[in-house]
């Protein structure tokens, strides 16, 4: 069986701070976990994903995340937050039936 | 290419009634799904498709049917429509299974309302 999970609803950072969106996975073998954002009412655009090799994955608009096999985890992280980045965020297995319940990220001028 | 796109945008519809949500993509693409998106619960998947001809139920199946006669599109259709399929319908296509790497390209959406 497989799963995600987004522990926070809600994420707040002032603009210019380092962003941290949190995923922790429940997958047998080996993970593939992607991260989506969504802006309002649009559907879900690909950030990035997690295959194999290095576990720091670089992605779209700056974002980056890591994979943790220890802490079975993949947060994703930016070094400066920008208002613009304010969006809802979700994690993703390798299948398709297994997203987390979303991370809302509000970035404040 | 324009992607993956749905019809129509926002739809009200009264209990009963039946309708049918349209989703086309122009990659090429084996696999399509359809999920419903609810406050606090994310992407929940309904149906999906590895290919033309095949469909299977995903997470919450009921309520709903789909058939895939062509690589193209992939309709989802609400058979007498309840209060409690108000949501949004997104319809994503991959290259191949979503068990493994390959990434899933998302529409923009279906809004229902059904009073």
């Amino acid at each position: 069986a497989q799963s995600v999970a987004q522990p926070e609803d809600q994420v707040n950072v002032a603009e210019g701070n380092p962003l941290t969106v949190k995923c922790t996975y429940s997958v047998s073998g080996n993970p593939y976990l992607f991260w989506y954002v969504q802006y309002p009412n649009r559907g879900l655009q690909f950030l990035l994903k997690y295959i194999t090799g290095d576990n720091l994955v670089k992605g779209s608009y700056g974002f980056e995340a890591e994979f943790n096999k220890s802490q079975t985890s993949f947060h994703l992280k930016k070094p400066s937050a920008l208002v613009s980045d304010s969006a809802l965020y979700f994690c993703r297995t390798g299948n398709q039936f297994y997203f987390g319940t979303g991370t809302s990220l509000t970035v404040i001028p | 290419n324009a992607g993956v796109t749905q019809t129509p945008k926002f739809q009200v519809l009264k209990t009963g009634q039946s309708m049918t949500l349209q989703c086309a993509q122009d990659m090429n693409h084996e696999y399509m799904s359809w999920y419903r998106q609810d406050p606090g619960m994310g992407l929940r998947l309904i149906h999906y498709s590895v290919g033309a001809g095949i469909t299977d139920q995903g997470e919450v199946p009921n309520g709903y049917n789909v058939s895939r006669s062509t690589t193209e599109d992939f309709p989802l259709r609400l058979l007498s429509a309840a209060p409690s399929q108000t949501s949004v319908y997104f319809c994503a296509s991959s290259s191949g299974l979503a068990g493994g790497a390959e990434t899933q390209y998302f529409g923009p959406g279906t809004r229902l309302l059904v009073l």
